[in-house]
């Protein structure tokens, strides 16, 4: 049971935009900033969000993400068949002293 | 271009111990925060370990007490020591650099069986 919810799949068309919701607390996403993460099949997780709304360099602006209390939402616009991937929120929890991640979301491109 | 290359993995039985590794270029050890985060196979991400550039360490709870976090200056490399594994330590083991886990290695797979 991960400490952020996330729901466990997405999908969409191309050409969609389909968003990702994060649900923690006021230990975890209330006091903090939250990150997204992208992992391709097979690979390493990689760096897409951080602190809540900036994008790394290199990350298309067809991604976005936005905080809002306890909540967190990734949002992919103009969908295309190469965003399938598991999606991760992340965040520093004060009561737990570490990171926590969602469980994942598994975007699936129709 | 930050690199960071996980070794050290493999197959280990139940109660034992292993060491993994995290050969680090582009950032040093020292001033950035290190991470270790872990998949168990088909399962999701679950952070395990940080050491700050301060030196101060924070663990899991699932792995406090067994696992220890460590940094070679000289060699800039980031080092897990894990200690009486378990069955449900198997897992793909990743080092992240940075407070936002900004940059990560590929992993290397450790696996706790009999």
């Amino acid at each position: 049971q991960s400490v952020l919810t996330q729901p466990p799949s997405a999908s969409g068309t191309p050409g969609q935009r389909v968003t990702i919701s994060c649900s923690g607390s006021s230990s975890n996403i209330g006091g903090n900033t939250v990150n997204w993460y992208q992992q391709l099949p097979g690979m390493a997780p990689k760096l897409l969000i951080y602190s809540n709304t900036l994008r790394p360099s290199g990350v298309p602006d067809r991604f976005s993400g936005s905080k809002s209390g306890t909540s967190a939402s990734l949002a992919i616009s103009g969908l295309q068949s190469e965003a399938e991937a598991d999606y991760y929120c992340a965040t520093w929890d004060d009561s737990l002293n570490g990171w926590v991640f969602g469980g994942g979301t598994k975007l699936t491109v129709l | 271009e930050v690199l960071l290359v996980e070794t050290g993995g493999g197959l280990i039985q139940p109660g034992g111990s292993l060491r993994v590794s995290c050969a680090v270029s582009g950032v040093t050890v020292t001033s950035n925060s290190m991470s270790w985060v872990r998949q168990a196979p088909g399962k999701g991400l679950e952070w395990v370990s940080l050491i700050f550039s301060g030196g101060n360490t924070y663990y899991a709870d699932s792995v406090k007490g067994r696992f220890t976090i460590s940094r070679d200056n000289s060699k800039n490399t980031l080092y897990l020591q894990m200690n009486s594994l378990r069955a449900e330590d198997t897992a793909v083991y990743y080092c992240a650099s940075g407070e936002i886990l900004d940059y990560w290695g590929q992993g290397t797979l450790v696996t706790v069986s009999s």
